[in-house]
């Protein structure tokens, strides 16, 4: 168990550039879900995986924000024309039905910042 | 939807006492409640977690209550050394029926001082 991988750590880019994030989940969780999270606040849901499915937004994940889990494994979180709001610590977490609760794992996410 | 409040935001114990923080949520269908510890510069890791039908958990030096009626759960922490210093976020859940989404409070910076 290697724990949930998130990549790059850092990401530093200027307003109106598409960036990509990439999570590699704890080995056959069936879950994975991707939060935000802005200095000093709890992290907040932005949309979560049931396998190659995607089951729920959530009202943040705006027509610029792309997520997706292609075969099931890892997944990628895109955001197209970057602005100054979107910096934030973007954290990825899985779990798997197969735990009592099925609680969920983080990474130690990819901090994005926007120039 | 669901909302937790979390107090305090920040807490300065000294080293051997004990720590609590408290949530709140305004959901009555959560039933899945975790608790997180995050350090600087690392996502936020599972520390203990309590369904709605157990009143209390302990695990070592940490424990949680939750209290359905009043929609309202707290983390003890006994005997705190500098090393349980770091954000502590409590979070509300759905699982078995629900989303499975974690709707967190804003988090608790406890300092244990040696």
């Amino acid at each position: 168990d290697t724990g949930v991988s998130q990549n790059p750590r850092h990401k530093i880019t200027k307003r109106g550039q598409n960036v990509t994030f990439r999570c590699d989940p704890i080995s056959e969780h069936n879950r994975l879900y991707w939060y935000r999270q802005t200095l000093g606040q709890g992290p907040e849901f932005l949309t979560y995986f049931q396998n190659e499915a995607q089951l729920e937004k959530s009202r943040l994940l705006s027509d610029r924000f792309s997520a997706e889990r292609p075969k099931g494994s890892f997944s990628t979180l895109e955001i197209q024309r970057t602005e100054q709001g979107d910096s934030a610590m973007y954290l990825c977490a899985s779990s798997s039905v197969l735990d009592e609760n099925q609680p969920q794992h983080f990474g130690d996410g990819t901090r994005l910042s926007i120039l | 939807g669901e909302n937790v409040e979390q107090h305090p935001s920040t807490l300065s114990v000294q080293e051997g006492d004990s720590a609590v923080i408290k949530c709140t949520y305004s959901d009555s269908a959560s039933n899945y409640f975790p608790w997180y510890k995050q350090e600087l510069g690392k996502g936020p890791q599972l520390i203990i977690d309590i369904r709605s039908n157990v009143g209390e958990k302990k695990d070592q030096r940490i424990a949680v209550t939750l209290n359905k009626t009043a929609k309202h759960f707290s983390l003890h922490i006994t005997e705190t050394q500098p090393e349980d210093s770091a954000v502590y976020f409590c979070a509300a859940s759905m699982i078995q029926w629900g989303t499975y989404k974690y709707i967190f409070g804003t988090g608790t910076r406890l300092k244990v001082l040696a």
